[in-house]
């Protein structure tokens, strides 16, 4: 079971915005603003595409954005494109104990 | 630009030690502030943290593997290391390496290890 949870899936049609959560504690998500997320497309390395909470590396599209509030981060996603199709995962910092704590991924559908 | 490059044994045995090689190119491992980080991604399930070491050579690992995991540097051949002990078929996975700890961007290709006698 991640330490961070995610839904396992999400779907959206091509031009519109999904979002997905990722739900943690008061010792992760809540304590820190060191929230990332990754997009993972099958047999390919993960591709950061955001990191701090809300802030995009240097070539990811600005349809892409990041949030925080209380113990939940979320990834936005607008205008929805077909190679958008990928999974997605948030990573937070979760103390100095247990690092880095990954959430279980979700599945994201263009229809 | 970097580019990092897993390489070690795709087949290991039950109760043997894994040992893996991440080779760093485009950069020196030691001459910036950064953390080396190896993750893995078994077959139908998510990413997940292994452990990390920082330019100073400093550690940290995932609490439910630490007891098994060493990380370590070697700065002469740009290259860091893993080794993970007491391997079963739960390690099955593909493992990869990457520069940073929670923001890691960028990120070898992975290393399939499958664990089986």
């Amino acid at each position: 079971q991640s330490a961070l949870t995610q839904p396992a899936s999400v779907s959206g049609s091509p031009g519109q915005s999904i979002t997905i959560s990722c739900t943690g504690t008061s010792s992760d998500i809540g304590s820190y603003d060191l929230v990332s997320w990754y997009q993972h497309h099958p047999g390919k390395a993960p591709k950061l595409m955001i990191y701090e909470g809300s802030k995009r590396p240097s070539g990811v599209s600005s349809r892409f954005s990041g949030s925080k509030s209380g113990n939940t981060a979320s990834l936005t996603i607008s205008g929805l494109q077909a190679e958008d199709e990928a999974d997605y995962y948030c990573c937070a910092y979760a103390g100095a104990n247990t690092f880095v704590v990954f959430g279980g991924g979700t599945k994201l559908t263009v229809l | 630009q970097v580019q990092l490059q897993e390489s070690g044994p795709g087949l290991v045995k039950p109760s043997q030690t894994l040992s893996l090689t991440c080779t760093v190119s485009g950069g020196s491992i030691s001459s910036a502030n950064y953390y080396w980080s190896w993750i893995r991604q078994s077959a139908g399930k998510g990413l997940e943290w292994i452990g990390r070491v920082y330019t100073d050579g400093s550690t940290g690992y995932n609490p439910s593997l630490k007891s098994r995991v060493t990380i370590s540097l070697d700065t002469s051949k740009n290259q860091f290391s893993l080794k993970m002990s007491s391997m079963t078929a739960a390690d099955t996975a593909v493992y990869y390496c990457a520069r940073g700890s929670i923001a890691c961007d960028f990120w070898g290709q992975g290393s399939p290890v499958t664990v089986s006698s």
